[in-house]
């Protein structure tokens, strides 16, 4: 079975400032999806990033990028600028191609992350 | 883009009761949909997935009398804690692809069930 760590609990920094969040994962697959999720104090889950396994260009969302290593399984968020708006919870997600009813998103621990003024 | 939306956001009830929890898609069809569950400062945790037309998939450690998934219709599963007890109070999320296979999903906004 799929496993996904994210061994930050908590993480606190300055307005403007970058942040990178680590996520490892445990997987015998070849192609999978990889996510990061921001869910705010509303509890709302948001999509922040995606990266398909297969590609090696790491995927870039205006402030956020990842830095994905295939080899060592490895999935970190980097948010650039910060803003007071990022705090949240962020989760990282592993997900399998659907295959005979997978799609199943297996999430991470939770990184809180609080941006301060 | 894709809405999903749930009822109620807030739901309190007496222990012995049972609660029934709506998952709709409002402007596309789901096919498959998936129930979470969120204890206070925890991650989600998947109990189910809900078929349209079929029996929904548990996952192992839930139980299937407790907690009943009915996928009525191609844009509305439900979920009904049955005999609710305390340990029962959660947060509960639920998720639909957007379209069969698309590794997208869409979340609701969620539901905060309390069991006195």
């Amino acid at each position: 079975a799929q496993t996904v760590t994210q061994s930050q609990p908590e993480m606190s920094v300055q307005e403007a400032e970058t942040v990178t969040l680590s996520c490892t994962y445990d997987t015998s697959e070849s192609n999978y999806y990889l996510f990061w999720y921001k869910q705010p104090p509303s509890r709302q889950m948001i999509l922040v990033i995606r990266q398909e396994a297969y590609k090696q260009q790491n995927a870039t969302e205006n402030r956020f990028s990842v830095n994905f290593q295939k080899a060592a399984k490895s999935f970190s968020l980097k948010i650039s600028d910060s803003q007071l708006g990022d705090t949240a919870m962020y989760f990282c997600a592993f997900m399998r191609p659907r295959v005979q009813g997978a799609q199943k998103l297996v999430f991470g621990q939770g990184t809180r992350l609080t941006i301060n003024p | 883009g894709a809405v999903v939306s749930q009822h109620p956001s807030r739901v309190i009830c007496k222990s012995g009761t049972s609660v029934k929890i709506e998952c709709r898609s409002l402007d596309f069809q789901a096919t498959t949909m998936f129930w979470y569950r969120q204890f206070p400062k925890q991650s989600l945790m998947l109990m189910a997935t809900s078929n349209e037309g079929s029996k929904a998939t548990y996952e192992q450690g839930v139980e299937k009398d407790k907690f009943l998934i009915n996928h009525a219709s191609l844009t509305l599963s439900t979920l009904t804690v049955t005999s609710a007890h305390p340990e029962d109070s959660s947060f509960y999320i639920c998720s639909a692809p957007r379209t069969s296979g698309s590794y997208e999903q869409y979340f609701g906004p969620g539901t905060r069930l309390t069991v006195t």
